[in-house]
């Protein structure tokens, strides 16, 4: 069964402080690790996907990496507006041309920019 | 932007109700799924579908919830009947998918289902 671990649960820092959040998971086979963002009240805002160990996408302050068991999400000088939960999830390879479109998600970190 | 449009976005009854939720996804997309968020165990996978074919339910409790595309901008998740551990908030996605390819799924801002 495909599983994702997120940590830490939360975090706190200060504007301009620079940290990074962490994405554990098992996975048959890995067809994509995609990176949420979520603000409260509303529905998770795709940020990015990777495909493969090695890769590395950028997005303004924020920029995500892969390897063969856990991605993080480096987050640079973060600003107030950082804030919100940060969710992972997996999509594993199909066994069959039927495809698999299922992602399992972690149950997220909550940031919170202090300005 | 277009967006996945979902209604109602709060929603306040009695245990044994029916409850409807609907999506309309954004034009173009052939995949729906639905999600069910709560705090102990964030975002499940309920069902999806491509192209209006239902292809895994495995997520949703087959005796109260059920799962429809009636035509390709509508997305119907009902529950009947409705108990308190079904209060939790439900959202719709949608994305473009194939065989061998997959666009990210992006999400409509929910139903919040409260059941007294």
């Amino acid at each position: 069964e495909d599983q994702v671990t997120q940590s830490p649960e939360a975090l706190r820092l200060q504007e301009g402080e620079s940290s990074s959040l962490n994405c554990s998971y098992t996975v048959s086979g890995l067809r994509g690790l995609f990176w949420y963002r979520q603000d409260p009240g509303k529905g998770p805002e795709f940020l990015f996907t990777l495909y493969s160990a090695g890769e590395e996408k950028e997005k303004e302050r924020l920029k995500a990496t892969l390897t063969k068991k856990e991605s993080f999400l480096h987050i640079t000088a973060p600003k107030p507006e950082d804030s919100a939960t940060y969710l992972c999830a997996v999509q594993a390879t199909p066994i069959s041309n039927f495809g698999n479109e299922k992602l399992t998600f972690g149950t997220g970190t909550r940031l919170t920019i202090i300005p | 932007d277009a967006r996945v449009t979902q209604t109602p976005r709060h929603k306040v009854t009695e245990m044994g109700q029916e409850v409807t939720m609907r999506c309309q996804p954004i034009l173009g997309h052939n995949t729906v799924f639905w999600y069910r968020q709560t705090m102990m165990q964030g975002l499940e996978l309920l069902a999806y579908f491509r192209n209006r074919a239902p292809l895994d339910d495995s997520g949703m409790p087959k005796d109260r919830f059920s799962a429809e595309m009636p035509d390709a901008t509508l997305a119907t998740l009902k529950i009947q009947p409705s108990e308190p551990r079904d209060s939790a908030v439900y959202f719709c996605a949608s994305g473009f998918t194939g065989i061998g390819y997959s666009q990210p799924q992006h999400f409509g801002d929910g139903t919040r289902l409260s059941i007294l």
